[in-house]
């Protein structure tokens, strides 16, 4: 079984302030997704990353994933109220009868507070 | 383009009926997905399937619960004889591709179990 430890659980910061979210795991993934969680609603994908070493930016939003495969990171810059959410890791089977499963972490709740 | 599109958003039944969840999948999409996430917990896979074929079922409990895309129509997920525990938000995504390595999700259902 596939795990995928993400942390902190929650996350409570000032606006302007930086924060990293972790996603580790000790398995291989083919990929990994990060998503953003309102409540009452669906996931909204953000970012997929698909090469070890990968680095992605989306404005103040900074995705790496491991050389390995087998962790990524979420970097946010100058944290403003509205990145308030809760946010999930996913990752992507590598391969056999499961390839088609995502594989989430517990999620951060991440508060930014004005 | 129409997002992934669920409905009920919302399902009230009692101990023992019958629970209809229906997913459509974004234009294009051949691949869907059900996850389950219940209280306090992270979403967990539940089923795969493709096109009149399930691909993977290894979330699925084994009593109760049934899924199917027809070939024709939304993708079903049927929970018999539902009780208190299945009282969740389940979610639906879609891939166009194969590994499906980028899901995109719809709003879910969230079933109350009375």
């Amino acid at each position: 079984t596939q795990l995928l430890e993400q942390s902190p659980q929650f996350l409570s910061i000032q606006e302007g302030e930086n924060l990293t979210v972790y996603c580790n795991s000790s398995s291989v993934f083919s990929s990994l997704q990060w998503y953003r969680q309102e409540p009452g609603e669906g996931p909204v994908l953000l970012v997929t990353v698909v090469t070890g070493g990968e680095v992605k930016k989306l404005k103040r939003l900074t995705f790496q994933f491991g050389d390995a495969r087998k962790d990524s990171s979420l970097h946010i810059t100058a944290a403003q109220p509205g990145d308030t959410g809760l946010y999930l890791c996913a990752g992507a089977n590598a391969g056999g009868t499961s390839y088609g499963k995502l594989t989430f972490g517990q999620g951060t709740i991440l508060t930014v507070h004005p | 383009n129409a997002g992934v599109m669920q409905n009920p958003r919302h399902l009230v039944r009692r101990r023992g009926q019958e629970a209809r969840l229906r997913c459509s999948p974004m234009k294009g999409h051949s691949h869907v997905y059900w996850y389950r996430q219940l209280p306090e917990e992270g979403l967990k896979f539940m089923v795969y399937l493709q096109k009149e074929n399930i691909i993977d079922e290894s979330g699925m409990p084994k009593e109760r619960f049934s899924a199917e895309f027809p070939k024709e129509g939304p993708s079903i997920l049927r929970i018999q004889q539902v009780v208190r525990g299945d009282s969740a938000a389940y979610f639906c995504a879609s891939s166009p591709r194969v590994r499906g390595e980028t899901q995109y999700f719809g709003p879910g259902t969230r079933l109350l179990v009375l």
